[in-house]
């Protein structure tokens, strides 16, 4: 089982701000993604990454994956109250294709 | 747009009842899997299953429990005897193809309350 910590665990924000959350671990991945959750749904996949260093962007949302591909960030540009929700990053190890979910960030943004 | 649906929404069960939690992947999908989160806790992986086999199954998905794919449209979880810790929501989800960029679709999940 790959460890994936994501930082921080908890994040309050005013609309308009912006705001980076984190992916990391002690594994190689070949591949990561990242999720957004909202209270009783189940999560819905935002991105993939499978490059070392490669940099995606959704709209306001900006994903990264590190170069050695052991870690990754998700930064948010003016936030919006929709924005609020459980953002967890999911990992796939070179060895084999299931995917581990981190630890999760869930974010409120307050109009 | 094609989702994966998974019935009941909620389950209340006795300690030691058995239950099942049934799921209806993406129809064109051959990927299937069950994953469980407590309550303030992450997502768990459980099962993953491909061509009428598991694929792979993680330690917390012991005897207690078995997935099934009985009919070629549902993609079931049993949990034999339930035990308190069991409680969880319980999310299938399906691909369509495995490997780099897979891409996993989540039902809304199973709230299961074991009492």
């Amino acid at each position: 089982t790959q460890l994936l910590e994501q930082s921080p665990q908890f994040l309050s924000i005013q609309e308009g701000e912006n705001l980076t959350v984190y992916c990391n671990s002690s594994s190689v991945f070949s591949s990561l993604q990242w999720y957004r959750q909202e209270p009783g749904e189940g999560p819905v996949l935002l991105v993939t990454v499978v490059t070392g260093g490669e940099v995606k962007k959704l709209k306001r949302l900006t994903f990264q994956f590190g170069d050695a591909r052991k870690d990754s960030s998700l930064h948010i540009t003016a936030a919006q109250p929709g924005d609020t929700g459980l953002y967890l990053c999911a990992g796939a190890a070179n060895t084999g294709n299931q995917f581990y979910f981190g630890t999760g960030t869930s974010l409120t943004v307050i109009p | 747009e094609p989702e994966v649906t998974q019935t009941p929404s909620h389950q209340v069960t006795q300690m030691g009842q058995e239950v099942i939690l049934r799921c209806v992947p993406i129809s064109n999908h051959l990927y299937f899997y069950w994953y469980r989160q407590i309550l303030g806790q992450k997502v768990e992986f459980l099962v993953s299953f491909y061509n009428n086999e598991i694929s792979e199954k993680s330690e917390i998905f012991d005897d207690q429990f078995s997935v099934e794919r009985p009919d070629g449209s549902n993609f079931t979880l049993k949990i034999r005897s339930t035990k308190l810790e069991d409680s969880a929501m319980y999310f299938c989800a399906s691909s369509e193809a495995r490997g780099v960029g897979e891409k996993l679709f989540f039902g809304s999940g199973t709230q299961l309350s074991v009492l």
